[in-house]
């Protein structure tokens, strides 16, 4: 059984940080892997999508990477700013990317 | 347009009523999803159609009914819910190709009394 983990939790940085968030799965045959921002009580916003055929995928301040190997992936955010504080979802897709399981997510906190 | 609608927003309701909740897109997605998420939780995937027939049901409770009724439209109907159902009602669309990239609705919060 697929298991997605999300470390750390909870994140507080400064504005203009580098960061790094981290999900890690146990199933390393799947299809695809997303990450998605959820804003308090709302739906959730894709930021990128790594086909199990990729390494990484570019957006803007987004960079995300993925090693089926070791069943990784990290989402890299550059020069972060206050409006990046939101919670931060990893969705690993099986079974033709429809059967998904999300990590618990990392709340990120920017500080200006 | 890429936007996945869902009404109503907000719905309370009785351990006795019967109500629907309902997603729309007009992306061309030929597979919709029907996900909860309990508060400071990750969504957890309900049900999946693909092509207007239903793939994947996760062991849901019959008092969870979804339907879809052609290509675009998504309704989750409820009947004699718990207090432990009250949730946000998330709803997802993608197109069914290599990428099958889901793109969600808003949610419906739902409280059951």
């Amino acid at each position: 059984k697929q298991e997605v983990t999300q470390i750390p939790a909870a994140l507080s940085v400064p504005e203009g940080e580098n960061l790094v968030l981290n999900c890690s799965f146990t199933d390393s045959a799947i299809y695809n892997l997303q990450w998605f921002r959820q804003d308090p009580g709302k739906g959730l916003t894709s930021l990128l999508l790594i086909q199990s055929s990729q390494r990484e995928q570019t957006s803007g301040r987004l960079n995300a990477s993925l090693d089926k190997s070791s069943g990784r992936s990290t989402l890299y955010i550059a020069a972060s700013q206050p409006g990046d504080s939101a919670t931060y979802l990893c969705a690993v897709g099986n079974t033709g990317g429809f059967k998904t399981i999300f990590g618990a997510g990392t709340r990120l906190f920017v500080k200006a | 347009d890429t936007e996945v609608t869902q009404t109503p927003k907000h719905l309370v309701m009785g351990m006795t009523n019967k109500k629907s909740l309902k997603c729309e897109q007009h992306m061309g997605h030929r597979a919709m999803y029907w996900y909860k998420q309990k508060a400071k939780k990750p969504p957890e995937l309900m049900f999946v159609y693909s092509y207007e027939k239903l793939s994947i049901n996760e062991s849901v409770p019959s008092r969870f009914s979804p339907e879809c009724p052609n290509s675009s439209l998504l309704n989750l109907h409820l009947h004699a819910l718990q207090p432990e159902d009250s949730a946000l009602y998330l709803c997802a669309s993608s197109q069914p190709t290599d990428r099958n990239e889901q793109f969600f609705g808003p949610g419906t919060r739902l409280t059951v009394l």
